[in-house]
């Protein structure tokens, strides 16, 4: 059973408009999510991170919202530039389970989000 | 060296061989993780080291799988008896201690015909 589900396998976007990649995620218990960026033949890159205590975490294109009670969070990239086509991952920790250290990370499937010019 | 060096990049196996693959961490990063990415899935754990502790193989999906560090160093991920449901992309990734994002390598892409 798949604890991180990103159900859109794909995602066009027209250059300048903004790309917005959902995720959600069954365990109440996690409490840290991430969002990793892949080019093909390269391994993940980390992109953003947002902790349970917020629900929003900006860093300037990218921006993550995260809303617990429905167990849902998102990725928003504006302007979105035909260099971010790439797979987008969501990834969720349980800090707890390891005593508040990382410990490993659950993926979601991935979404391929493509920039047209 | 700067970044998560894994090797071989590329690797094909007859089924039945045993496979080990090698993972060079970024220097001073306590964690290492193996994942791997079958065709058309995302990454699933395998593996984790932190330090000294003792592992987290939770992941491994079947005795067949077995990895090792030394310390805080390389790490080799060795499969034994290769099916050819083992074909994937292994990911090792490192990070330092409390710190999270992981840095990944470029991955091994193994096939097993």
């Amino acid at each position: 059973d798949q604890q991180v589900k990103q159900n859109s396998p794909s995602l066009s976007v027209q250059e300048g408009r903004i790309s917005i990649l959902n995720c959600d995620y069954t365990n109440s218990m996690f409490d840290y999510f991430l969002w990793y960026k892949k080019y093909p033949a390269e391994g993940p890159t980390f992109l953003i991170s947002i902790s349970s205590i917020k629900d929003k975490n900006e860093d300037g294109r990218f921006t993550v919202f995260l809303n617990k009670s429905a167990k849902h969070l998102s990725l928003h990239i504006v302007p979105s530039q035909p260099g971010d086509s790439a797979v987008y991952f969501c990834a969720a920790s349980a800090r707890v389970s390891y005593g508040g250290s990382q410990g490993n990370l659950i993926f979601g499937k991935g979404t391929k989000l493509s920039v047209k010019p | 060296g700067a970044g998560v060096s894994q090797s071989p990049s590329n690797k094909v196996t007859e089924k039945g061989k045993d496979v080990e693959l090698r993972c060079d961490p970024i220097s001073g990063h306590t964690a290492l993780y193996w994942y791997r990415q079958r065709l058309g899935q995302g990454l699933e754990f395998l593996i984790y080291f932190q330090g000294n502790s003792a592992p987290d193989k939770s992941g491994l999906p079947s005795d067949r799988f077995s990895a090792e560090r030394t310390g805080e160093s390389v790490s080799t991920l060795t499969i034994q008896r290769t099916q050819q449901e083992d074909s994937a992309v292994y990911l090792c990734a490192s990070s330092q201690q409390g710190r999270y994002g992981y840095t990944f390598g470029s991955g091994t892409r193994l096939t097993v015909v």
